[in-house]
């Protein structure tokens, strides 16, 4: 079957840096996203990585390695607006979308 | 810009009951799809349609759509059941395909007694 785990909830500090990990097992790859959602609101997209490695995009970096079914997404100089529910998808061999559960982040002051 | 709008945001249905929920775009996208996203579960792929005039489905039981024109993809629950109490979340893209970020409505929260 097809998965995707990341951590259900982590907290991090105001001004800090956090690292929100997203493993999967699927039907292909054609690609890994991450949105981050707000409580009661739509999911947006901030990145997408189909090559191995790093893609930097202000404060938020994501990491992929294809042959470890890996991905991460980095935050760095945290604020609280960031406080939000952070969704990892993997696009499959047929392109459809594979979604993780989702990983709360609740930033404290 | 709206973007992709749905409508109602929250609804109560009694079992056995039948509802449409609206989802519209302004973007000209010719892949929309309709999702449910349930307490500790990944989002699930409930229709899709690629373009204006086709659907194709994920779950086969007690929902229907159409897609009549580019614009608008309408989804019916024909007769409601309490596992289908859920937030069900309208998203739209380009097309289908690699580096297709998909945009998202913000839901509609539907609950079945």
């Amino acid at each position: 079957g097809q998965n995707i785990d990341q951590p259900t909830e982590m907290t991090a500090t105001e001004g800090a840096i956090v690292q929100i990990n997203c493993t999967y097992q699927t039907s292909g790859f054609n690609g890994l996203f991450w949105y981050q959602q707000h409580a009661g609101e739509a999911p947006t997209f901030l990145s997408y990585n189909v090559l191995d490695g790093l893609e930097e995009k202000g404060r938020f970096s994501s990491f992929l390695s294809r042959s470890k079914g890996y991905s991460y997404l980095l935050l760095k100089e945290l604020q609280m607006k960031d406080s939000a529910s952070y969704l990892c998808a993997v696009m499959d061999s047929n392109y459809q979308l594979i979604w993780g559960a989702g990983t709360k982040l609740i930033i404290k002051p | 810009n709206a973007g992709v709008t749905q409508t109602p945001k929250f609804h109560i249905l009694k079992t056995g009951q039948s509802m449409t929920l609206q989802c519209a775009q302004d973007m000209n996208h010719g892949y929309m799809s309709w999702y449910r996203q349930d307490p500790g579960m990944g989002l699930r792929l409930i229709y899709y349609s690629a373009a204006a005039g086709t659907t194709d489905k994920e779950v086969p039981n007690g929902y229907n759509v159409s897609r009549l024109n580019t614009e608008d993809f309408p989804l019916r629950l024909v007769s409601a059941a309490p596992s289908q109490t859920s937030v069900y979340l309208c998203a739209s893209s380009y097309s289908q395909g690699d580096y297709q970020p998909q945009h998202f409505g913000d839901g509609t929260r539907l609950s079945i007694l």
